[in-house]
């Protein structure tokens, strides 16, 4: 089945930690994103990828680092992980064509 | 910078009843907007969207016009069902080069038997 999937589904991390998000999609799409989702706040842009090799920064970059290095796979670093980083992450590919954006179902991290 | 304000949940109505789900923006340029839907557990999915002003998007009996003289894309369904309940996200593509979703804080609905 075409789509994203992201490892782990969640997990409980120690303050000062490094942790890396996988996000992996099958659809071939170039742009590919990463945000967070904080409740009342909605989601907001961590760190995006408009082709393989390219990043760029989001509204909420700090303390965070991506990389890709294939079309397929856009993994979320944290360095050295803080209590404020506890939230759920999503990362999302987006069609050209269309716009549309579609959604992996998510890590939820929770850093103690 | 581009922004979008949604109505604070959650609602609550019963099987049948009619939604609203206010939605403004404020982006330069000529946005996309779009609602995306939550359901408990999973993550976002598209539930429709409109590209330029005055366009109408529609799915699942839910519709959304596009209106620029009020910045608005309210989000209607004239009869929910018990299935409805999730969360439901206003976003907007601005005109810059990455293309990234700005998402409104979320509505969350209840539907009732």
């Amino acid at each position: 089945i075409a789509g994203i999937t992201q490892a782990p589904t969640s997990q409980i991390l120690a303050a000062g930690r490094r942790m890396t998000l996988r996000c992996t999609q099958d659809m071939r799409h170039n742009a590919m994103y990463w945000y967070r989702q904080d409740l009342g706040l909605g989601l907001r842009l961590i760190h995006y990828s408009n082709t393989a090799g390219t990043t760029g920064k989001g509204e909420v970059p700090d303390g965070y680092s991506v990389s890709r290095a294939n079309t397929d796979d856009f993994p979320l670093t944290l360095a050295s992980a803080v209590p404020s980083q506890t939230s759920v992450y999503f990362c999302a590919s987006r069609q050209t064509s269309t716009d549309t954006q579609y959604f992996g179902p998510g890590t939820r991290l929770t850093v103690l | 910078g581009d922004s979008v304000t949604q109505m604070e949940g959650p609602v609550t109505l019963s099987e049948e009843a009619f939604l609203t789900i206010n939605c403004t923006y404020t982006a330069t340029g000529y946005p996309s907007l779009f609602w995306y839907v939550q359901y408990p557990g999973e993550g976002l999915q598209l539930l429709l969207k409109a590209t330029k002003a005055d366009d109408k998007g529609s799915n699942k009996g839910f519709e959304a016009t596009y209106r620029k003289e009020t910045t608005s894309f309210h989000l209607e369904k004239g009869s929910v069902q018990v299935s409805d309940s999730a969360v439901y996200f206003c976003a907007l593509i601005a005109d810059t080069g990455r293309r990234a979703l700005t998402f409104g804080s979320g509505t969350r609905l209840q539907v009732q038997p």
